[in-house]
């Protein structure tokens, strides 16, 4: 049984800051690491899923980071605006199935 | 991009009544259905893997007979909780599967908010 954590569990930031979350997965059997951003009343929307170690990936002001070797990956956002608040989900995918974190709950006020 | 539909997004039905769960991916053909939970502060915890046109998969603690699932299309598939109670109250939630895009292909939808009363 895969076990990921995120931290932290909630933030609120001003608008314009910058900011990072952290999500932990076992490192063995890693196969891929995705990340989600969740608004209330819709879909998870997928943002990155990555596979290799080092690997870097940006969208926008969103960027994620992997090390598969200490299994665990940063999601940075660049100058934060309200609308980013959001649940923010990371999943490790074994096979076919995804083993989801508990979310970092970001608040962005204006 | 792919959408999936879940319907309803909430229900508030009484004890010992079922509820229908509808999970429909619009513009792609999803051979596997995932279906998932989430109590408050935790996590979404995988109930099921259902694969079009064969039984569903459950995970450890998931009683089979109380949450059926059915995926008869490639585009459809059903969770019913049946004889409800109050600590089945959660927050549901599919994901479809589009083979053909990889680890690039879970889609979910929005979710229901099941209240047993």
């Amino acid at each position: 049984i895969l076990n990921v954590e995120q931290s932290p569990q909630s933030l609120h930031v001003q608008e314009g800051d910058s900011t990072n979350f952290t999500c932990s997965f076992p490192s063995s059997n890693f196969y891929a690491l995705h990340w989600y951003r969740w608004e209330t009343a819709k879909s998870p929307e997928a943002l990155f899923v990555m596979t290799l170690n080092g690997d870097e990936k940006k969208k926008g002001r969103i960027s994620a980071t992997l090390n598969t070797k200490e299994g665990y990956s940063y999601l940075y956002i660049k100058g934060s605006q309200p609308e980013d608040s959001a649940t923010y989900l990371c999943a490790s995918s074994g096979y076919s199935t995804l083993t989801f974190g508990k979310g970092t709950m970001l608040l962005v006020s204006p | 991009g792919a959408v999936v539909s879940q319907h309803p997004s909430w229900v508030i039905c009484k004890s010992g009544t079922s509820v229908k769960i509808e999970c429909r991916s619009l513009d792609f053909q999803a051979t596997t259905m995932f279906w998932y939970r989430q109590f408050p502060k935790q996590s979404l915890m995988l109930m099921a893997t259902s694969n079009e046109g064969s039984k569903a998969t459950y995970e450890q603690g998931v009683e089979k007979d109380k949450f059926l699932i059915n995926h008869a299309s490639l585009t459809l598939s059903t969770l019913t909780v049946t004889s409800a109670h109050p600590e089945d109250s959660s927050f549901y939630i599919c994901s479809a599967r589009d083979i053909g895009q990889g680890e690039y292909g879970y889609t979910f939808g929005s979710g229901t908010r099941l209240t047993v009363v």
